[in-house]
């Protein structure tokens, strides 16, 4: 069974800072997504990196995956309320047809 | 706009009560999952069917069991709940090439 280690579990700032959310493996994943769901919501994609060392940036959020494609990392920078919420990431491995998803960040960002 | 929808968003039922849990995906998905998500304990696959009578057992399958008589509908079926089944259930679909997978609102069971 494959897993994703997500870290921090939970994670409390105040407005303006900046942070770093982290997606663990010791499995190869041929691609890996990131979601995140808001409460009483289902989880909605916010982006999918495909290529070992990728960088991919969503107005203030950069995604990266590893290089050995076994990690991906969500850095948001001056995070604002509106992005509270559950962080989660996603792995696809060769022909399986589901994904496997990481435990998930809980992130409150305070006014 | 493309959507999974799920019939209810809040159940109460009874311990020892079959409850049904349906969804539905108008984006002609061949992938259906169903996954409970508890606190701390992230998104856990319960079952997943990749065609139509076809069914997988997920993670954690005890206890319930699956339903895939059109495509576009994929049931969840507790036959008789108990305590532990307190949770949000969440329904998915993805196409068989793989990509976005799509979530429904979820359903918050609770079991008295």
């Amino acid at each position: 069974t494959q897993l994703l280690e997500q870290s921090p579990q939970f994670l409390s700032i105040q407005e303006g800072e900046n942070l770093t959310v982290y997606c663990n493996s010791s499995s190869v994943f041929s691609s890996l997504q990131w979601y995140r769901q808001e409460p009483g919501e289902g989880p909605v994609l916010l982006v999918t990196v495909v290529t070992g060392g990728e960088v991919k940036k969503l107005k203030r959020l950069t995604f990266q995956f590893g290089d050995a494609r076994k990690d991906s990392s969500l850095h948001i920078t001056a995070a604002q309320p509106g992005d509270t919420g559950l962080y989660l990431c996603a792995g696809e491995a060769g022909s399986a047809r589901q994904l496997t998803f990481g435990s998930g960040t809980q992130l409150t960002v305070l006014p | 706009d493309v959507k999974v929808t799920q019939s209810s968003r809040y159940l109460v039922k009874r311990t020892g009560e079959k409850v049904f849990l349906e969804c539905v995906q108008d984006m002609d998905h061949e992938n259906m999952f169903w996954y409970r998500q508890d606190p701390g304990l992230g998104l856990r696959l319960i079952y997943f069917s990749y065609d139509v009578k076809m069914k997988e057992k997920g993670d954690i399958p005890e206890g319930y069991s699956v339903s895939r008589e059109k495509k576009e509908r994929f049931s969840l079926i507790l036959e008789s709940a108990s305590t532990n089944q307190t949770s949000m259930y969440l329904c998915a679909s993805r196409s068989e090439w793989g990509g976005e997978q799509f979530f429904g609102p979820g359903t918050r069971l609770t079991v008295l």
